[in-house]
């Protein structure tokens, strides 16, 4: 089955400056990939995700790159500010066009961002 | 966009009672629900996948008859914790797949004392 890498385990950044957490994914037929927030005590929200047919995504602060031949994707944050202080977690499936795929987590980054 | 209510939020119960959790999608028919279980400062694990109608699969090391899975309708699927002791204690999150991407629960604290 799937199993997804998440790097670093805790990150600190001082406001402003970027914040840049890596995943590894070990199956070559996922092709969904998203990101989630997560503060304590709440269900994860998505934050972007993109799929294997594109290389990058962006939204605003926030941005998504794919190396479907490495198979690994990081998430970009920057310009950060104390409010992005959360834990983040990557994931991967087959797709959620595939009935019964589910997302696969990684073990999530926990960012502070220190004003 | 896709909902989905998850309830209760939080529960405390004693040590060999059942608790159940609910999660309903509010504004589109969930055919596949998926089950996490999230310990602190964890990642969120799959226990298993349910199915609307047919019985749920249990990822490798979860107990089926401990953590009954019952998806009888498109909108409902619930997960019944049987004979709960202290180590069942955790925060367990609900996931169905809809239009665009996974759609998640906010979660139940379940404490067993």
């Amino acid at each position: 089955g799937e199993n997804v890498e998440q790097h670093p385990s805790t990150l600190s950044v001082q406001e402003g400056d970027s914040a840049v957490i890596k995943c590894t994914y070990s199956d070559s037929a996922s092709n969904y990939f998203p990101w989630y927030k997560q503060e304590l005590g709440k269900g994860p929200q998505l934050i972007i995700d993109i799929r294997s047919n594109v290389g990058e995504k962006k939204d605003q602060r926030i941005a998504v790159t794919l190396n479907k031949t490495a198979k690994h994707f990081s998430l970009h944050i920057t310009e950060t500010q104390p409010e992005d202080s959360a834990v983040y977690f990557c994931a991967a499936s087959g797709g959620f066009a595939q009935a019964g795929t589910a997302l696969i987590f990684g073990k999530g980054t926990t960012l502070s961002v220190s004003s | 966009g896709a909902v989905v209510s998850q309830h209760p939020s939080r529960v405390i119960c004693k040590s060999g009672t059942s608790v159940k959790i609910e999660c309903r999608s509010l504004d589109f028919q969930a055919t596949t629900m998926f089950w996490y279980r999230q310990f602190p400062k964890k990642s969120l694990m799959l226990m298993a996948t349910s199915n609307e109608g047919s019985k749920a699969t249990y990822e490798q090391g979860v107990e089926k008859d401990k953590f009954l899975i019952n998806h009888a309708s498109l909108t409902l699927s619930t997960l019944t914790v049987t004979s709960a002791h202290p180590e069942d204690s955790s925060f367990y999150i609900c996931s169905a797949s809809a239009v665009g991407g996974y759609t998640f629960g906010s979660g139940t604290r379940l404490t067993v004392v």
